[in-house]
């Protein structure tokens, strides 16, 4: 398996413009998580989906952020508009089943101008 | 309020040393926790998970202990090699919680 795939690998926008961040989990695997990581805030969890349903959005920012699942083997998480102050490694991770080790993707490197 | 705190940001040691990690917790009641190796411009990667009712867990040079009366966890990597260097990372999960919380990480260095 070719582990949890998501792209782009880097994006630079200006302020105002839409991102749409994509991620493939782990075939098989029920649980799809998003993560950003920043120096000052370290990796927080955004949401989270079981079987494609959204289970906890608790960790979004606000109403600028949203994450489908349309299917089990892609997620996308979009930021419209967007704000420097959402620069940051945006991670998806997947996981088989519920109290396992996660799966990280590469991330994607966003950066808001 | 909920806190995930790993001791030292970074920590500096000889090639051949034992390396301790510490990562303490407050108002948390974790199943489990789990510790990760983060490389620069990559995602975590999962070492190793213990369970509540476990005190300690070992793979290879790696071993870690659990201490929910004392809250906290130790990460302990022994015969450190350079190629250890990495920043490491505790994560915690409540029982049928679904989500793992996660500290904010130790930067390890290995010096030759």
């Amino acid at each position: 398996d070719a582990g949890v795939i998501q792209s782009p690998r880097h994006e630079v926008t200006e302020m105002g413009q839409e991102v749409t961040l994509r991620c493939k989990p782990i075939s098989g695997h029920d649980y799809l998580f998003w993560y950003r990581q920043t120096m000052m805030r370290g990796l927080e969890l955004l949401i989270y989906f079981n079987n494609n349903v959204p289970i906890d959005d608790s960790g979004m920012p606000e109403d600028r952020f949203s994450a489908k699942m349309p299917n089990a083997s892609f997620s996308t998480l979009k930021i419209q508009p967007s704000e420097p102050r959402d620069s940051a490694v945006y991670f998806c991770a997947s996981q088989g089943t519920v109290n396992e080790k996660l799966f990280f993707g590469s991330g994607t490197q966003l950066s808001v101008l | 309020s909920q806190k995930i705190e790993q001791n030292s940001e970074a920590l500096n040691i000889q090639e051949g040393k034992t390396a301790t990690l510490t990562c303490n917790y407050t108002n948390y009641s974790p199943a489990y926790l789990q510790w990760y190796r983060q490389d620069p411009g990559r995602g975590p990667v999962f070492l190793l998970l213990i369970r509540e009712n476990e005190k300690e867990k070992r793979k290879e040079r790696l071993k870690v202990t659990f201490d929910t009366t004392l809250k906290q966890s130790l990460f302990h990597i022994t015969a450190s090699q350079p190629a250890d260097s990495a920043t490491y990372l505790c994560a915690l999960d409540q029982t049928n919680a679904g989500k793992s919380t996660f500290g904010d990480g130790t930067t390890l260095t290995v010096k030759p």
